[in-house]
Formats: structure tokens, C-alpha cells, sequence
């Protein structure tokens, strides 16, 4: 099975802090997703890469940058974190093999908290 | 854009019982229909596909899409105490799993008959 990792698994920030989630995946996958989850939302998405250095806007993209680096590593960045980006986090990888035969596989998560 | 809503918010099921879970979406054009599954304070996880319209079965989940009326189902029977989680309900307009935009989940709470 698909192996996506997440650092860090909890983080603390205050208003106005930066933050830096990190997802690796090692599966050869060529898409990656940043999403966001919440009460009441279900999972909802920031951004998404389909390589290095392709970075595609989601449905949610205000506050948030990311960067693609490599095929494996795709990141997502909190400059001026603030309170309503209190949420937990999942990255996923997903590949466009064979047509109807497509998943999109998730990391653990990472929960943050901005006060 | 996309729009995918899931009901009910939240299911009591009593063991042993049959449940029905709906997502219903608004584009027509859509092309993949997926339910994922949460257990508590674990990642989301692919549960079932499915591409056409009909139903397709694998153990005790059903998934059942109806492309014209823009709905899809996900029914559990035999409820055990393991189906506690949260389903999430996804479509996308091509063929992979790409572009899926979610709903907001069901939570299935099951309880003792």
C-alpha cells in the first residue's frame, strides 16, 4: 500500500507565526494534495501538484502557500498563520495509472493549533 | 464548482442492522464516484469505487450510483462495531481520482440492538 508521511503531527503556533507542514510520499506518485479538515466541512482542498515544481491552486488557497520540491516532497506553508487556520491537515498522493482504477492515498495527518 | 452533500450528518445503527448513506452532486459531467472512511483520529481510506451506473458489491458495502438523478449511496448491512467511522463521499470528473472534491461525511455510530 501507498506510504505518505506528515511532520510534524501536532504543531503550536501563535498569531502571526510561521509554520511549515511537511508530506513525503514514496510511491512514485505524481500528484500530491494539501487538504484541510473540519467540523462539519469534511476534507477540503488548499493545494495540489501533479510534479516538481508544479504547484495548482485548490479551493481553498487564502493563507496558505505550497512548494512541490520533488517528486516526493511537497510542502505547505503558514506565513502570517492566524486562528480560523487552526485545523488538521492531511496530505495525499494519488497516481493517473490505469483509467478507473485511481485512489488517492492519505498521510496521518497533522494537527494545528494557532492561538 | 463541485458541489457534494452528504445525509444524514449522523447515523445511530444498531448491530447486526442495514444502513443507507447519500451523496448527491451537481455536476452531471462527473465521471468517478468514491466513498472513503475515517476511523477516529485515523487518515481517510478508499472504501469503494464506482464508474457507471448500477451497483457494485464487495462483502457487506454496497455502493449504488444514479448518474440522472445525480445521487449515489453507500449501504452497509450487517452493522458491526468496526463500521464506527466517518464516510466521506467523493466525485470527480474524470475517470481518476485526481480532482475529487468530498462531502462533508456521515458519522455511523453503531449501538447494541
Amino acid at each position: 500500500e501507498a506510504a505518505v508521511t506528515q511532520s510534524p503531527r501536532n504543531k503550536v503556533t501563535v498569531t502571526g507565526g510561521n509554520v511549515t507542514l511537511s508530506c513525503r510520499q514514496t510511491n512514485s506518485h505524481n500528484y500530491m494534495y494539501w487538504y484541510r479538515q473540519d467540523t462539519g466541512h469534511g476534507l477540503r482542498l488548499i493545494h495540489y501538484s501533479y510534479g516538481a515544481g508544479n504547484l495548482q491552486i485548490g479551493d481553498v488557497p487564502d493563507g496558505y502557500k505550497a512548494t512541490r520540491t520533488t517528486q516526493e516532497d511537497f510542502f505547505l506553508l503558514l506565513e502570517l498563520a492566524s486562528p480560523s487556520q487552526t485545523s488538521l491537515y492531511f496530505c495525499a498522493s494519488s497516481d493517473e495509472g490505469a483509467l478507473n482504477q485511481d485512489t488517492q492515498y492519505f498521510g496521518p495527518g497533522t494537527r494545528l493549533l494557532v492561538l | 464548482q463541485q458541489k457534494v452533500q452528504q445525509s444524514p450528518e449522523s447515523l445511530i445503527v444498531p448491530e447486526g442492522a442495514m444502513t443507507s448513506l447519500n451523496c448527491t452532486f451537481s455536476d452531471s459531467a462527473s465521471q468517478y464516484f468514491a466513498w472513503y472512511r475515517q476511523h477516529s483520529g485515523k487518515a481517510p481510506k478508499a472504501l469503494m469505487s464506482i464508474f457507471s451506473n448500477g451497483e457494485k458489491e464487495e462483502g457487506r458495502f454496497t455502493i449504488h450510483l444514479n448518474k440522472a438523478s445525480l445521487h449515489f449511496s453507500l449501504h452497509i448491512r450487517d452493522s458491526q462495531p468496526s463500521d464506527s467511522a466517518l464516510y466521506l463521499c467523493a466525485v470527480s470528473p474524470t475517470g481518476f481520482a485526481s480532482a475529487l472534491t468530498f462531502g462533508s461525511g456521515t458519522k455511523v455510530i453503531p449501538c447494541l440492538p
